[in-house]
């Protein structure tokens, strides 16, 4: 099946620090890569849509400036999260959808991000 | 957009009987329902998914069924084994976008 990468699996920084995930597809282009955060004992919570090539779109409540997204490649996309407080602190989740099967996502495992 | 519910939030069985979850949604457009499977601190795993144009769908000890006209779905798992312990989401896709509950814990005891 599709396998999509995360990277770093996990990651503690300090308080006002910005931080980079990757979400790679590995075997399949992904015109779109969702992002998602999930806090503990909670469900998964959408927080923004990216198309290659253009500018996420962000879920209400979620502040572009401080999540921000960038889609430059059908296998890659990246957020960063800018000047990160402790209530920062989730799980991120990237999926991807493949291009010749619109329906299923596939998820990244993960990233585990600690603020200090 | 998009609303969905599921129950329960927890629920304990005994290794060999079956667990139900049911799911309701609120948005017509929707018409894809996937399922997925969390354990802790790992992804979600498409366990099953049904398509609007399907009433049912059963894949070994799993089932899913779809009432489209009371707009609710439910997984079914038969003949539950301790290795099922897990979260387990419903979803709802509605044009692009892909709404979860918010989970049930499923743990079956030995």
């Amino acid at each position: 099946g599709a396998v999509v990468s995360q990277h770093p699996s996990w990651v503690i920084c300090k308080s006002g620090t910005s931080v980079k995930i990757e979400c790679r597809s590995l075997d399949f282009q992904a015109t779109t890569m969702f992002w998602y955060r999930q806090f503990p004992k909670q469900s998964l919570m959408l927080m923004a849509t990216s198309n290659e090539g253009s500018k996420a779109t962000y879920e209400q409540g979620v502040e572009k400036d401080k999540f921000l997204i960038n889609h430059a490649s059908l296998t890659l996309s990246t957020l960063t999260v800018t000047s990160a407080h402790p209530e920062d602190s989730s799980f991120y989740i990237c999926s991807a959808r493949d291009w010749r099967d619109l329906n299923e996502q596939f998820f990244g495992p993960g990233t585990r991000l600690t603020v200090l | 957009g998009e609303n969905v519910e599921q129950h329960p939030s927890t629920l304990s069985v005994q290794e060999g009987d079956s667990a139900v979850i049911k799911c309701t949604y609120s948005d017509s457009a929707s018409n894809y329902f996937p399922w997925y499977k969390q354990e802790l601190g790992k992804r979600p795993q498409l366990i099953i998914d049904i398509r609007s144009n399907v009433g049912e769908k059963k894949d070994q000890r799993i089932a899913v069924t779809l009432n489209k006209t009371a707009k609710h779905f439910s997984l079914h798992i038969t003949e539950t084994q301790p290795e099922d312990s897990a979260v387990y989401f419903c979803a709802a896709r509605s044009y692009s976008t892909l709404t979860f509950g918010k989970g049930t814990m499923l743990l079956v005891s030995p």
